[in-house]
C-alpha cells in the first residue's frame, strides 16, 4: 500500500520563476493537507481539501500561492514568482475522514529559491 | 503567536533514562492533542495521541501527561533509545476531525548510548 507520494522530491528554482509541486494522497483517503516546514516556523499548515473541495486556506500566503485538487487522486501547490523566502520543505498529508485526525504525510518537496 | 509551544527546542539523555517533552496550547477548544515523530530524512508519522477526557495515555515507552486546566501536556520517553533520536512534534486541533493540525515547533531529542 503506497503512502503518500510527492513530486518532485527536490527543486530549485530562480527567484521570480514559478514552482508546482504535486501530491498523490493515498488512495480512499478524501483529505488533503499541505504544510510547510522551516526551520523558523516548525509545520506551518497552509490548506486542505475534502472530498476535492477547498475547505480551508487559511495559512496560504494570499498572494502567489495557489492550490488545486482537480480529482482525487492528487493535488497541486503553486508557487507564483518565488521569492527566497519561500525555500523550505513542503509537505503533503493525506487522511482518512472516518479514522479520526491522524494525518499521513509524504516524504516532501524540499524547494530551494535562489 | 505561536498557539501550540514546546519546551525544550533540543534535549539531550543518555540511554535508559527519560526523555519529558512539554507542550501547552492557547486555544481552549483544542480538542485532540498528537505527538507527530520526525526522523532525519524521512516525513512525520503520528507517534500517540490524547483527547482530554483523559490525563494520561500510555503506549509502551511513550506516555502523555495531560493537564486541561493549565492547557498544558508532556510526552514521557522511558528508557530512552538511541532509535529514539528525533524530533517530536505536539499539535492540536479544534474538531474531531482532520482539519489544520496546528504544530508546535518541535523539541529535537538525541540519545546517546
Amino acid at each position: 500500500n503506497a503512502g503518500v507520494i510527492q513530486t518532485p522530491r527536490h527543486k530549485v528554482t530562480g527567484k521570480g520563476q514559478e514552482a508546482t509541486l504535486w501530491c498523490e494522497p493515498i488512495s480512499g483517503h478524501s483529505a488533503v493537507f499541505w504544510y510547510r516546514q522551516t526551520i523558523v516556523q516548525g509545520l506551518e499548515f497552509l490548506t486542505y481539501f475534502r472530498n476535492q473541495a477547498p475547505i480551508d486556506d487559511s495559512g496560504m500566503p494570499k498572494e502567489r500561492f495557489s492550490a488545486q485538487m482537480p480529482n482525487q487522486s492528487h493535488s497541486t501547490l503553486k508557487i507564483q514568482s518565488t521569492q527566497p523566502q519561500d525555500s523550505a520543505v513542503y509537505l503533503c498529508a493525506s487522511s482518512q475522514t472516518n479514522s479520526g485526525n491522524t494525518l499521513y504525510f509524504g516524504e516532501g518537496s524540499r524547494l530551494i529559491v535562489v | 503567536q505561536q498557539q501550540v509551544r514546546q519546551s525544550p527546542q533540543s534535549l539531550t539523555v543518555w540511554e535508559g533514562e527519560t526523555a519529558i517533552l512539554n507542550c501547552s496550547y492557547e486555544d481552549s477548544t483544542f480538542d485532540y492533542f498528537p505527538w507527530y515523530r520526525l526522523f532525519p530524512g524521512e516525513s512525520p508519522a503520528l507517534l500517540i495521541a490524547i483527547r482530554p477526557v483523559s490525563n494520561k495515555k500510555e503506549d509502551g515507552r511513550f506516555t502523555i501527561f495531560f493537564n486541561k486546566r493549565e492547557k498544558k501536556l508532556s510526552l514521557h520517553i522511558t528508557d530512552s533509545q538511541p532509535g529514539d533520536s528525533a524530533t517530536y512534534f505536539c499539535a492540536a486541533s479544534a474538531n474531531n476531525y482532520a482539519q489544520g493540525l496546528t504544530f508546535g515547533l518541535g523539541t529535537r531529542v538525541s540519545v546517546f548510548p
